[in-house]
């Protein structure tokens, strides 16, 4: 069962264009949804990370808003540049009853690429 | 090191042989986790470390793996008798402590492994 789904699979957007990426949860026990940017050859770094108790977070040209009612969250980079042509994960955790939300589940990937 | 370090980066096996991964946490990092990432796909759980904690193995897919720590530095994991299958990036990661809401997990660069 695939506890977090990620669309698109692939994104093509010209430079200076608005990219966004789409995840949407299952459990609703999910309380931490970060992003995570992962270049070829690399590991993934987070990039931005939201709480369910707001609705929109942003940071600089990257902003998550998320929809609770909808159990959907969402990536979007303004002002696209060939530099963030990468690979974005959506992932979500929670807190276990008396423990520590330390298991990340992840979405599949979506693989921008940014067309200068 | 500054960061999350892995070897070997890229592993050719033979089915049925034994494989080990290696990964050195960021120092002073309490948590490691071990992830898999096989192609076109998000990333899996497989182990957490925490401290002296015994380790959450969940996520291990079958008997084949298994992982051990030392302490708060270097962890190892097997997997025995690869199959076709075990073909993937296992990646490793630590962090402050083993709660990715309060804390950044730090991934390394990965191990690529590929099962003939």
């Amino acid at each position: 069962q695939q506890q977090v789904k990620q669309s698109p699979q692939s994104l093509i957007v010209q430079k200076g264009g608005i990219s966004i990426i789409n995840c949407a949860y299952e459990n609703t026990a999910f309380d931490y949804f970060p992003w995570y940017q992962q270049f070829p050859g690399k590991g993934p770094a987070l990039l931005i990370a939201i709480r369910p108790d707001v609705s929109e977070k942003k940071e600089g040209r990257f902003t998550i808003s998320f929809n609770k009612s909808a159990k959907q969250f969402s990536l979007h980079i303004m002002d696209s540049q060939p530099g963030d042509s990468a690979t974005y994960f959506c992932a979500a955790s929670m807190t276990p009853l008396g423990g520590s939300n330390y298991k990340l589940t992840f979405g599949k990937g979506t693989l921008l690429t940014v067309n200068p | 090191g500054a960061g999350v370090s892995q070897s070997p980066s890229n592993k050719v096996t033979e089915k049925g042989k034994d494989v080990e991964l290696r990964c050195d946490p960021i120092s002073g990092h309490t948590a490691l986790y071990w992830y898999r990432q096989r192609l076109g796909q998000g990333l899996e759980f497989l182990i957490y470390f925490q401290g002296n904690s015994a380790p959450d193995k969940s996520g291990l897919p079958s008997d084949r793996f298994s992982a051990e720590r030392t302490g708060e530095s270097v962890s190892t994991l097997t997997i025995q008798r690869t199959q076709q299958e075990d073909s993937a990036v296992y990646l490793c990661a630590s962090s402050p402590r083993g709660t990715p809401r309060e804390n950044t997990i730090y991934f390394g660069e990965g191990s690529w492994l590929t099962v003939v």
